[in-house]
């Protein structure tokens, strides 16, 4: 059963809304990454927590933002979203990283 | 810079065949460890079996083994008695502890269970 939660689980949405993307986790892990994940094709880290309050961007370059205001919660948000930002979106935590990350089930996002 | 390459972008095996997802990597650092993750369609991302760069010995998890062969860089994931469950994206990927904890991920194999 995942101790690591996103919604929503698909997300249609029109150019230029704003939307923000649900990761909430139950473990207690102060590690929190957000990854992007095209069709078939590898994971690109977007942005990453070390702790409450600690956000950091990733490899790839993202317009989005994050926030880490209590250890459980990292929410990714889109000001205003565009087609190029349709992907999967995977939020993933860990303890320590020698044991892996714990995913989950991710975001479908479509930007018409 | 880190990489790693898995050079099967897709791949099929008969139902309680055995095959074998291969996977390299690169990087300077002697601290590391390697895993291997599965991917079903529209479903979670799982951990299948990890590897601690310092033990020799190849770990397994059931009917998942690896071949680690740290010389190479190498670390290929065997599937023995192929079940139609074990249809997914496979993703190769390692940690580096001392520098931050960030997974570096391969591209994917996509493995069919033909039943």
């Amino acid at each position: 059963e995942a101790d690591i939660y996103q919604t929503p689980r698909y997300l249609v949405i029109g150019t230029g809304k704003k939307i923000t993307l649900e990761c909430s986790q139950t473990m207690g892990h102060d590690k929190m990454y957000w990854y992007q994940q095209d069709p078939g094709m590898e994971l690109h880290l977007i942005h990453y927590s070390y702790g409450v309050n600690s956000t950091e961007k990733g490899d790839l370059s993202s317009e989005s933002t994050v926030s880490r205001i209590r250890t459980e919660h990292f929410p990714l948000t889109l000001e205003s979203a565009r087609p190029s930002h349709t992907s999967q979106y995977l939020c993933a935590s860990s303890e320590r990283g020698q044991r892996g990350y714990t995913f989950g089930s991710g975001t479908r996002l479509t930007v018409v | 810079a880190q990489t790693v390459t898995q050079s099967q972008p897709e791949m099929s095996v008969q139902e309680a065949e055995t095959v074998t997802l291969s996977c390299t990597y690169d990087t300077s650092e002697s601290n590391y460890y390697l895993f291997w993750y599965k991917q079903p369609p529209s479903r979670q991302m799982i951990l299948v079996i990890r590897q601690e760069a310092y033990k020799q010995q190849n770990a397994t998890e059931n009917r998942f083994s690896v071949n680690f062969q740290k010389a190479a860089k190498s670390f290929s994931l065997k599937i023995s008695d192929s079940q139609l469950g074990d249809t997914a994206m496979y993703f190769c990927a390692f940690i580096l502890p001392n520098t931050g904890n960030q997974f570096y991920f391969g591209t994917g194999t996509s493995l069919t269970v033909i039943p």
